[in-house]
């Protein structure tokens, strides 16, 4: 089954400790994206890579870092610079574009992974 | 002002109710317009695109309007089922980013027997 798989479901952390969020996709998906959600809000892009190699920030990157060695895999590590990570973390990926096509920019998502700073 | 904004509700309806809600969006040059469904406590599921023409799915209907930068979707014969949060995601095309999906908060519908 293709997919997008997140671990774990739930995390605990004490402060001033840096977690690794795991997120692995088997779509063959290029681009992957992480994002956070909080109650009453949208959700917000922390960062995201387009290809094996890049990412770039999105609009809540500070105490937030990533890698993308491999496609598959697109790891946050939430750090302790982060100021309040209690949250919803999701990733997600999305196919090349099909030109003409409704999939073009729709993202799929993983279950998410519940943060909590104790 | 938000980019995107809804009414969170809640949505109290009957079984078998027609509701709808309702999304503005600020940036007059988005691209494209959906629909996702999210569950308690579970990831935003995609529930349909939205086309300027309008288009139906099923008991789903959704309505695009540009000038007004406005989108709707309609849920006919509510089922119990349908309970969920409603977001509403705008794409746009961003310098940085190329195209960057910007959510609503979601729109939370309980239907009720």
């Amino acid at each position: 089954d293709g997919g997008i798989t997140q671990s774990p479901k739930y995390l605990f952390r004490k402060e001033g400790q840096n977690v690794t969020l795991s997120c692995e996709q088997n779509l063959n998906h290029d681009a992957m994206y992480w994002y956070r959600q909080d109650p009453g809000q949208g959700l917000r892009l922390i960062y995201y890579s387009q290809i094996v190699n890049d990412f770039q920030k999105g609009d809540i990157a500070e105490g937030y870092s990533v890698s993308r060695e491999k496609k598959e895999s697109f790891p946050l590590t939430v750090t302790s610079a982060q100021k309040n990570p209690t949250a919803f973390y999701l990733c997600a990926s999305k196919p090349p574009g099909l030109a003409g096509g409704s999939s073009y920019n729709e993202q799929f998502f993983g279950p998410g992974t519940r943060l909590t700073v104790l | 002002r938000k980019e995107v904004e809804q009414d969170p509700g809640p949505f109290n309806v009957p079984e078998g109710a027609t509701v709808a809600f309702n999304c503005t969006y600020s940036n007059s040059a988005s691209q494209s317009f959906f629909w996702y469904r999210q569950d308690c406590r579970k990831e935003p599921k995609l529930l349909m695109s939205v086309y300027s023409s309008g288009n139906e799915d099923g008991r789903f209907t959704a309505q695009l309007n540009r000038a007004s930068q406005y989108i709707s979707l309609l849920i006919r014969d509510s089922k119990l089922s349908d309970s969920a949060t409603y977001l509403c995601v705008v794409n746009e095309l961003v310098e940085r980013y190329g195209n960057k999906l910007v959510f609503g908060a979601g729109t939370i519908l309980r239907v009720k027997s």
